[in-house]
């Protein structure tokens, strides 16, 4: 089974606090995403990247950004955190190779910045 | 702009009953659609899936109506349980090999009263 893990599911960070969200998945996928879940709004995509050390910016990237130095590990850090950033992050991954493959999701990183 | 139009928000049907969920969409070089279902305190999961060339696909209890000239889709779910009681999401992307992003409908949160 395809893993992706999130590393810190529940955290509390202080406005402009620096921020790391880890994600790491075990299918030597190419694809790995961050998006931000909000009631009514929606899965909104954040950063992305098609393979090591490559990032695009998604939909919403303004006060984000990413790390991805190796395969299975790909980081979104929020330089100085801001309550309107208080949401649930999820990390997603794929594999490259064929049109329309699966997304598989991480559970989830719920930030509360205060 | 919101790409993938879904509703309703929220929906509460009685076991057996067939809650509809539809989307929209404004983008006609979509041409991949998938449904997911996510549970509390879960990451989303690809439920079923449907590209434009066929008008409906089937697994087991999960329906999707594709509607080329509307640009719309839906999902029915027959037969339904409580245990299907979940948020539903809608989406599309393009194929762009390697380079594809999944843009999601806000998410239709269902209930199934026993």
């Amino acid at each position: 089974d395809v893993k992706v893990t999130q590393s810190s599911r529940y955290l509390v960070k202080r406005t402009g606090e620096k921020v790391f969200l880890e994600c790491v998945q075990d299918m030597d996928h190419e694809n790995m995403f961050w998006y931000r879940q909000d009631p009514g709004l929606g899965l909104r995509l954040i950063y992305f990247s098609y393979d090591v050390k490559m990032k695009e910016k998604g939909d919403i990237p303004e006060g984000y950004s990413v790390s991805r130095e190796k395969k299975e590990r790909f980081s979104l850090i929020l330089e100085s955190a801001s309550t309107n950033q208080t949401s649930m992050y999820l990390c997603a991954s794929r594999t490259g190779r064929h049109l329309g493959n699966t997304i598989y999701f991480g559970e989830g990183s719920w930030l509360t910045v205060v | 702009q919101q790409q993938v139009k879904q509703s309703p928000q929220s929906l509460i049907v009685q076991k057996g009953g067939i809650p509809i969920i539809n989307c929209a969409y404004e983008n006609t070089a979509f041409d991949y659609f998938p449904w997911y279902q996510q549970f509390p305190g879960k990451g989303p999961a690809l439920l079923i899936a449907i590209r434009p060339d066929v008008s409906e696909k089937k697994e087991g209890r999960f329906t999707i109506s594709f509607n080329k000239s509307a640009k719309q889709f839906s999902l029915h779910i027959m037969d339904s349980q409580p245990g299907d009681s979940a948020t539903y999401f809608c989406a599309a992307s393009m194929s762009n090999f390697g380079n594809e992003k999944l843009t999601f409908g806000t998410g239709t949160r269902l209930t199934i009263i026993p």
